[in-house]
């Protein structure tokens, strides 16, 4: 099945900065990949997602980028704030089950003020 | 438009003891999951349901866990007997169709075996 690489496992960073999370993927027919926010004591949120025939989506300070070739895929978030505090899950699509998300062991991103 | 219900949120049992989760997916949503999170791991999928049929219930424990989505609405999860390492969160998510769509969790129920 589909296996889902995701680094670093934390990182921190200081308001405004940037922050960059990136995934690999082992499944060459992917070809769904979200990003998810979950804040504690509450389910996955999705934060914006990226089909394989698009190599770059952009939402106001969130971006993700994608490279087939290598099978790796990025989020970016911009000038960074507190309530971005969270942990970050990638996923891609399961060609062998159903479709259904894998998803990497998660980032946690902590913004000091 | 209402989320993915759960319940309950948190459940205690002890060990070789049999629990029950039920979860409502999102109105019209026709494939449904649920997902196993041990603490600081990413979602695992247990098994996925399109309308009332199993698409993939390959990492699925059967000897111990059994699901079931009647009439293709909701669903519940079952454990039996519960062992200390299922101690997680239970996540229901539900997406309008199986193919490169948004699956919209819920809050999940949080099980301590003990």
């Amino acid at each position: 099945g589909e296996n889902v690489e995701q680094h670093p496992s934390t990182l921190s960073v200081q308001e405004g900065d940037s922050a960059v999370i990136k995934c690999t993927y082992s499944d060459s027919a992917s070809n769904y990949f979200p990003w998810y926010k979950q804040e504690l004591g509450k389910g996955p949120q999705l934060i914006i997602d990226i089909r394989s025939n698009v190599g770059e989506k952009k939402d106001q300070r969130i971006a993700v980028t994608l490279n087939k070739t290598a099978k790796h895929f990025s989020l970016h978030i911009t000038e960074t704030q507190p309530e971005d505090s969270a942990v970050y899950f990638c996923a891609a699509s399961d060609t062998n089950s159903g479709y259904a998300l894998n998803f990497g062991k998660g980032t946690s991103l902590l913004v000091t003020p | 438009e209402a989320g993915v219900a759960q319940s309950p949120r948190y459940k205690i049992i002890e060990k070789r003891q049999s629990v029950a989760f039920w979860c409502n997916p999102i109105s019209g949503h026709a494939t449904l999951y649920w997902y196993q999170q041990i603490l600081g791991q990413g979602p695992k999928l247990l098994i996925q349901f399109q309308n009332n049929g199993v698409v993939d219930d390959s990492q699925l424990p059967k000897d111990r866990f059994s699901a079931e989505r009647l009439k293709g609405v909701d669903s519940t999860l079952k454990i039996q007997p519960a062992k200390l390492e299922d101690s997680a969160v239970y996540l229901c998510a539900s997406s309008l169709r199986m193919l490169n769509t948004e699956a919209f969790f819920g809050q999940g129920t949080r099980l301590t075996v003990v």
